[in-house]
């Protein structure tokens, strides 16, 4: 059965703090691994990775990928009450249709304090 | 990013009503679009695989004569919950892949109440 679990579940920070959540997965015919915020409603795009060791950035946020421990991380540095938000891991596999199903974490609900 | 239209946003109906959710890519064509369900702080549960011209594909454990999908369009994909009963009540989102089919894009979702 396919599995992402992502740590911590959840976590408070002040502004200004940097933070790292992690995210494991267990995919069969894994094709990628993507990133997701959500705030009151859906999940809004964050990153999509499928090759190891190349990082992607857009502002304040970063990730990476290894494909070798199965393993991905997301960065927010000098985090701001906006960042505030579930944060969702999620990998995508080849299903039974060319667009693969996405599996997600449970989600980590960061909390930044001004 | 591609936009994904999901109405109604919130519904609030008796038990026993069936309730009718859909989902519309609204600039791009989407063949597949997939149907979730989130309870309070749990993540997001596939439910199925809505496919355009053919039967959706239901994930383990989900009804398929409850859920009902019809994918009537390249734009259009709905879900209707038959014969709704509160242990439905739930966060309903749609998502469709972009056009490489590598990134879901998710309508607003709709929150399901029945009384």
């Amino acid at each position: 059965e396919d599995k992402v679990v992502q740590s911590p579940l959840s976590l408070v920070v002040h502004e200004g703090d940097t933070v790292t959540l992690n995210c494991s997965y267990e995919v069969t015919n894994f094709r990628s691994l993507l990133w997701y915020k959500q705030e009151k409603k859906a999940p809004t795009f964050l990153f999509m990775l499928t090759s190891s060791g190349i990082e992607k950035k857009s502002g304040r946020l970063s990730s990476i990928l290894d494909k070798k421990e199965l393993f991905s991380i997301l960065n927010i540095t000098a985090t701001q009450t906006g960042d505030s938000a579930v944060y969702l891991c999620a990998a995508s596999s080849l299903g039974g249709t060319s667009y693969g199903k996405l599996t997600f974490g449970q989600g980590t609900i960061l909390t930044v304090h001004p | 990013g591609a936009v994904v239209s999901q109405h109604p946003s919130r519904v609030i109906c008796k038990s026993g009503t069936s309730v009718k959710i859909e989902c519309r890519s609204l600039d791009f064509q989407a063949t597949t679009m997939f149907w979730y369900r989130q309870f309070p702080k749990q993540s997001l549960m596939l439910m199925a695989t809505s496919n355009e011209g053919s039967k959706a594909t239901y994930e383990q454990g989900v009804e398929k004569d409850k859920f009902l999908i019809n994918h009537a369009s390249l734009t259009l994909s709905t879900l209707t919950v038959t014969s709704a009963h509160p242990e439905d009540s739930s966060f309903y989102i749609c998502s469709a892949p972009d056009v490489g089919g590598n990134i879901q894009y998710f309508g607003a979702g709709t929150r399901l109440s029945v009384l």
